[in-house]
């Protein structure tokens, strides 16, 4: 069972230069969403899903896209990214248990924009 | 002002210590309450849930939740140097799925 699988592992991006990070989950949970963990900053929801099709904003989710086409994958997408997108980004899915959220969360994907 | 506040550390223990990890919080609302541990270049991983108030024990862990003085503590006992990871609370209401995440506290235990 591999759970919630993230690729790439590292990325270095120029300002400007667009990319999708990967996500893929095999738990079939219905809640996906994005982190990011930055130093002092702790983990800062992107954007989440609460199934195929839906999507929604997070607390940070300027210069993020997202989509939910099946259950199991959730791609992050940088547009045009700039020097404050970089961070380490976490993918997460998630099922309910007796009303308390319980994340699962994939390795990250390292990401440097010069 | 962070929703939720924690300690960053680092906290250095000797191997067998006793280690109190702390957050605060400001929002009321916050009924579920959670312990992530995090080691180097990894995903956060979850330790301990509880509900509103009270304890729970799990082997050397101990989660405690004080909803009067907006406070949770994670207790570890007879603490191992593999628990030398960052600690995570994170907490959330009954109405959003959405987690809200302390900073995290690096703890290193020395053998």
């Amino acid at each position: 069972n591999a759970g919630v699988t993230q690729t790439p592992k590292f990325q270095v991006l120029k300002t400007g230069q667009s990319m999708t990070l990967q996500c893929a989950q095999d738990m079939n949970h219905e809640y996906m969403s994005w982190y990011r963990q930055d130093p002092g900053m702790g983990l800062r929801l992107i954007h989440y899903s609460v199934g195929a099709g839906i999507t929604d904003q997070g607390e940070v989710p300027n210069g993020y896209n997202v989509s939910r086409s099946t259950t199991e994958d959730f791609p992050l997408r940088l547009l045009s990214a700039a020097p404050s997108q970089t961070s380490v980004y976490f993918c997460a899915s998630s099922h309910r248990d007796r009303g308390n959220e319980k994340l699962f969360f994939g390795s990250g994907t390292q990401l440097s924009v010069l | 002002q962070k929703e939720v506040e924690q300690d960053p550390g680092p906290l250095s223990v000797p191997e067998g210590a006793i280690v109190s990890l702390n957050c605060t919080y400001s929002n009321s609302a916050f009924q579920y309450f959670m312990w992530y541990r995090q080691y180097s270049r990894k995903g956060p991983e979850l330790l301990m849930y509880t509900y509103s108030s009270g304890n729970k024990e799990d082997g050397r862990f101990t989660a405690q939740v004080d909803k009067s003085s907006k406070y949770i503590s994670l207790f570890i006992r007879d603490s191992q140097p593999s628990d030398s990871a960052t600690y995570l609370c994170a907490m959330s209401d009954t109405g959003r799925r959405a987690l809200t995440f302390g900073s995290g506290t690096r703890l290193q235990v020395q053998p």
